[in-house]
């Protein structure tokens, strides 16, 4: 266990909903980065929130979006669903000091959008 | 842009027995860090080993080594003593060093499509 908790477990939408994931970061982290799992892929990079910014993001469109909070809690929300959002969202927390910290991940919630 | 490859995207051992992962990058960074995850079927991302780039001795946790090529661009993990519960997915991981100390957090990671190991009885 890593300390790091997520919530839903699991979720089912439709086409053109909306959808927030919630992740608790591990005690005394300040990041959190946000990955998706596609079915059989490695997890891609949607972004990172340092000191309740977004510091860094990957090839995902405006409609994902995300908070942190002062605990440094996160949201990560996604509007306009489409069928291809299908996957497993993970958030990894980490202590961000010098560089190269390690990220240590949630369980995951896992999205299906039909 | 870095990428991660795992040319393997299944392996099996016997129970007991030592297997090896292959892990190639290409980066044009010299500050860098190196990481294997593992991924049960229960799906928590589980750090194995971390290592880096600047230092010239192979990590080494337990059970679980690497053999780091700077050079090659090669990090593969070696597994000895091979256990039930090792099977998983294996994850290697590539981690840029971090921005200036000004703009703080840290870098994402790149990982590779990952490696299914089964460890046989």
């Amino acid at each position: 266990e890593t300390g790091v908790t997520q919530s839903p477990t699991h979720l089912i939408k439709t086409r053109g909903q909306q959808v927030t994931l919630r992740c608790s970061s591990q005690s005394g982290h300040n990041t959190v980065s946000w990955y998706q799992q596609a079915l059989g892929q490695g997890p891609q990079f949607i972004f990172q929130y340092y000191r309740e910014e977004e510091n860094g993001r990957g090839n995902f469109p405006p409609r994902f979006s995300g908070l942190q909070f002062p605990n440094y809690s996160s949201e990560l929300n996604v509007n306009a669903l489409e069928l291809d959002d299908s996957a497993l969202y993970l958030c990894a927390s980490s202590l961000s000091l010098a560089g190269g910290e390690t990220q240590y991940f949630g369980p995951g919630t896992r999205l299906l959008v039909l | 842009a870095q990428t991660v490859t795992q040319s393997q995207p299944e392996m099996s051992v016997q129970e007991a027995e030592t297997v090896t992962l292959s892990c190639t990058y290409d980066t044009s960074e010299n500050n860098y860090y190196l990481f294997w995850y593992k991924q049960p079927p229960s799906r928590q991302m589980i750090l194995v080993i971390r290592q880096e780039a600047y230092k010239q001795q192979n990590a080494t946790e337990n059970r679980f080594s690497v053999n780091f090529q700077k050079a090659a661009k090669s990090f593969s993990l070696k597994i000895s003593d091979s256990q039930l519960g090792d099977t998983a997915m294996y994850f290697c991981a590539f981690m840029k060093h971090a921005r200036s100390q000004r703009q703080g957090g840290s870098e994402k990671l790149v990982f590779g499509k990952g490696t299914k190991l089964t460890v046989n009885p």
